[in-house]
């Protein structure tokens, strides 16, 4: 079965303490993005990469960090640097011939205690 | 760039009762319009999509929505609602040669016997 795991489900994080949220596609698709979700908001944009080994910031990239060693792989780090990191963290992948259309995994539900 | 605002922010609506979740965009290109659901603490699965072509879409789950070039609109629409229809439901924009998906703020329909 094809699809995108994030792991953990739910996550607690003590102030001051960096925390990574782990996002993984067997799709084959070339672009994966990381959004954020807080209620009445919508998503908002994290980074996003379109091929291994490149990324780009969004619109809320500032104390965020990710990697992209692998197609498969995706990693966001939530830094100690974020001033309000509770939240819903979404990560999402799409096929290079159909950048626009989006596939999104289960979430993460990040809580800083 | 783009933008998308849902009008409404709550629609009940009682069961087996048509509904209609209102879209409208801002954009100075070509766009693609999509419609997202999510279900509580969970990722958003696709409803439909409006790329080209026909401008009445119909997606899964009995819904449909038409794009409206003239009013800037992609309104949802579903003649006869379920109480599993509950959830949060998501407009989403892009220019048609671009990558990113720009939310709407979501619209929470609750559907009650």
């Amino acid at each position: 079965d094809g699809g995108i795991t994030q792991s953990p489900k739910y996550l607690f994080r003590k102030e001051g303490q960096n925390v990574t949220l782990s996002c993984e596609q067997n799709l084959n698709h070339d672009a994966m993005y990381w959004y954020r979700q807080d209620p009445g908001q919508g998503l908002r944009l994290i980074y996003y990469s379109q091929i291994v080994n490149d990324f780009q910031k969004g619109d809320i990239a500032e104390g965020y960090s990710v990697s992209r060693e692998k197609k498969e792989s995706f990693p966001l780090t939530v830094t100690s640097a974020q001033k309000n990191p509770t939240a819903f963290y979404l990560c999402a992948s799409s096929m290079r011939s159909s950048y626009n259309e989006q596939f999104f995994g289960p979430g993460t539900r990040l809580t800083v205690l | 760039a783009q933008s998308v605002t849902q009008l409404d922010s709550q629609v009940p609506v009682f069961e087996e009762a048509p509904v209609e979740l209102r879209c409208n965009y801002s954009s100075s290109v070509s766009v693609y319009l999509f419609w997202y659901v999510q279900y509580p603490n969970q990722g958003l699965q696709l409803l439909l999509k409006y790329l080209s072509g026909s401008t009445l879409v119909k997606g899964i789950n009995g819904f449909e929505a038409e794009f409206n070039k003239s009013q800037t609109s992609f309104h949802l629409r579903k003649p006869s609602v379920h109480i599993s229809d509950t959830a949060e439901y998501f407009c989403a924009v892009s220019a048609n040669s671009g990558y990113a998906l720009n939310f709407g703020k979501g619209t929470s329909l609750l559907v009650t016997p």
